[in-house]
């Protein structure tokens, strides 16, 4: 397993631009998450895929955010329109996806976000 | 609404000795717990878990108690190392696969 890898590391944008960030889950990983995590806080949960199909969306996910993982591998998060309140460290995590539930969520290095 | 709660941020041991690390939940439903440590700059990594079936899973130096009656678990780590010096942060959850996590502990290892 190489781990679950995350581009960019850091990603500084101004007000008002879209960003992109990428998730390459571990191999054979049918699930993937993205969370959210502030200074001081844990991570927040955002949303979960199993394989291609988003199954779970956060009330926290806003309509400016949007998630792809178009052919079950990689994943994208992308943000429209971005706001300060944007800034935070974004986090991927996958799992295998066959043991129902209770399994572990392997986490990424993480993007930080700063829109200035 | 924080539902799985980290009341001590910081902890302070010395090298060697006990670190035990407490975390309280208030979902009845959360049924899968898990402990993962955070280094700077970095995402975080799994320690350990244990299912609600259980009240004891121990894995080394790690070892993770639940309390299901009183919506406690804990995290003992005998001897301490400087290398354990990060943050860790309880998580738990249900049959809905996200993970809902604590603020997190900063541990700190001293010589």
């Amino acid at each position: 397993d190489t781990g679950v890898s995350q581009n960019p590391r850091h990603k500084i944008t101004k007000r008002g631009q879209n960003v992109t960030f990428r998730c390459d889950p571990i191999s054979e990983h049918n699930r993937l998450y993205w969370y959210r995590q502030t200074l001081g806080q844990g991570p927040e949960f955002l949303t979960y895929f199993q394989n291609e199909a988003q199954l779970e969306k956060s009330r926290l996910l806003s309509d400016r955010f949007s998630a792809e993982r178009p052919k079950g591998s990689f994943s994208t998060l992308e943000i429209q329109r971005t706001e300060q309140g944007d800034s935070a460290m974004y986090l991927c995590a996958s799992s295998r996806g066959t043991s129902g539930y209770q399994e572990t969520q392997y986490f990424g290095p993480g993007t930080r976000l700063l829109v200035l | 609404d924080q539902q799985v709660k980290q009341n001590s941020p910081s902890l302070s041991v010395q090298e060697g000795r006990i670190s035990i690390l407490n975390c309280d939940y208030t979902n009845s439903m959360f049924d899968y717990f898990l402990w993962y440590k955070k280094y700077p700059a970095e995402g975080p990594t799994f320690l350990i878990s244990i299912s609600s079936i259980k009240d004891k899973n121990e894995d080394g130096r790690f070892t993770v108690f639940l309390n299901k009656s009183a919506k406690h678990l804990s995290l003992h780590i005998v001897p301490s190392q400087p290398g354990d010096s990060a943050v860790y942060f309880c998580a738990a959850s249900s049959n809905d696969y996200k993970l809902s996590f604590g603020a997190g502990t900063t541990v700190t290892v001293r010589a």
